[in-house]
C-alpha cells in the first residue's frame, strides 16, 4: 500500500524552539512538495523538489524555514525559531508526473 | 485576486440531489485541472483530473472544463451524506506545482 508518510503527526512546541518535520515520499515519485494549510490561507505551497533538487521555495519565509531532501526517501522541513503564526497543518505530497498524493500531515502548534 | 477562486460555501444539498461545485482560475497557461476531496481533519485526496475542454465522467462525478472562460466545475450526482467534505480545486501549468483554491464546503442533508 504505497503512501506518503509524515512524522510526527502532531507537534506542540514553545515559541523559539526548532521544529523538524519529516516526509517519506512514495517510492518512485520524483517530485516532493511541502504545503501548509490554515483556515485563513488554505493550502499554500512552501517548497518543492524534483529529483531531489529544489525547484521553488518562494513560498517559504527564508529567515526561519528550510527544506532539504538528503536522499530520495526523505524530505525535511525545518523551522528555527518557531513562532505562534507557524501553527498550521503541514502536508508533504509526492507526484509521479501529474497529480499530488498527500501524506497525513503534521499538525503543528506553537505556544 | 487569488489564482484559483472557489466559493467557500457551505453548499447544502439534499441527499440524492446533484451538487455543483465551481472554480475559476486566472493563469491562462494552466493545462491540468484537479479536484480533491478533504474530510475534516484528513488530508486531501484526488478524486478527478481533466485536461481537455468538455466533460469527463467517473461514476457519480463529472468534471467540466471551459478553458476559454477559465472555469472548472465538479458535479456530484445522487449526493450522499458521505460526500460531505471540502472540495478543493487545483490547477497546474506545465511542470509547476499545483495551485489550490480555498475549497468549497459541501453538506449533504439526509
Amino acid at each position: 500500500d504505497a503512501r506518503v508518510t509524515q512524522t510526527p503527526r502532531h507537534k506542540v512546541t514553545e515559541m523559539g524552539q526548532e521544529v523538524t518535520m519529516r516526509c517519506q515520499p512514495i517510492l518512485g515519485h520524483n517530485t516532493v512538495f511541502w504545503y501548509r494549510q490554515t483556515m485563513m490561507q488554505g493550502l499554500e505551497l512552501l517548497a518543492y523538489f524534483r529529483n531531489r533538487a529544489p525547484l521553488d521555495d518562494s513560498g517559504m519565509p527564508k529567515d526561519r524555514f528550510s527544506a532539504e531532501m538528503p536522499d530520495a526517501t526523505l524530505a525535511t522541513l525545518k523551522i528555527q525559531p518557531s513562532e505562534p503564526r507557524d501553527s498550521a497543518v503541514y502536508f508533504c505530497a509526492s507526484d509521479p508526473e501529474e497529480s499530488a498524493f498527500f501524506g497525513q500531515g503534521t499538525r503543528l502548534t506553537v505556544v | 485576486q487569488k489564482e484559483v477562486e472557489q466559493n467557500s460555501g457551505p453548499l447544502s444539498v439534499p441527499e440524492g440531489a446533484i451538487a455543483s461545485l465551481n472554480c475559476t482560475y486566472s493563469d491562462r497557461g494552466s493545462q491540468s485541472f484537479f479536484w480533491y476531496r478533504q474530510y475534516s481533519g484528513k488530508s486531501p485526496e484526488l478524486i478527478m483530473f481533466i485536461y481537455s475542454n468538455g466533460d469527463k465522467e467517473d461514476g457519480r462525478f463529472t468534471a467540466q472544463l471551459n478553458k476559454a472562460s477559465q472555469y472548472v466545475s465538479l458535479l456530484i450526482r445522487d449526493s450522499q451524506p458521505s460526500d460531505s467534505a471540502t472540495y478543493l480545486c487545483a490547477v497546474k501549468a506545465g511542470r509547476r506545482a499545483l495551485t489550490f483554491g480555498s475549497g468549497t464546503r459541501l453538506q449533504v442533508q439526509p
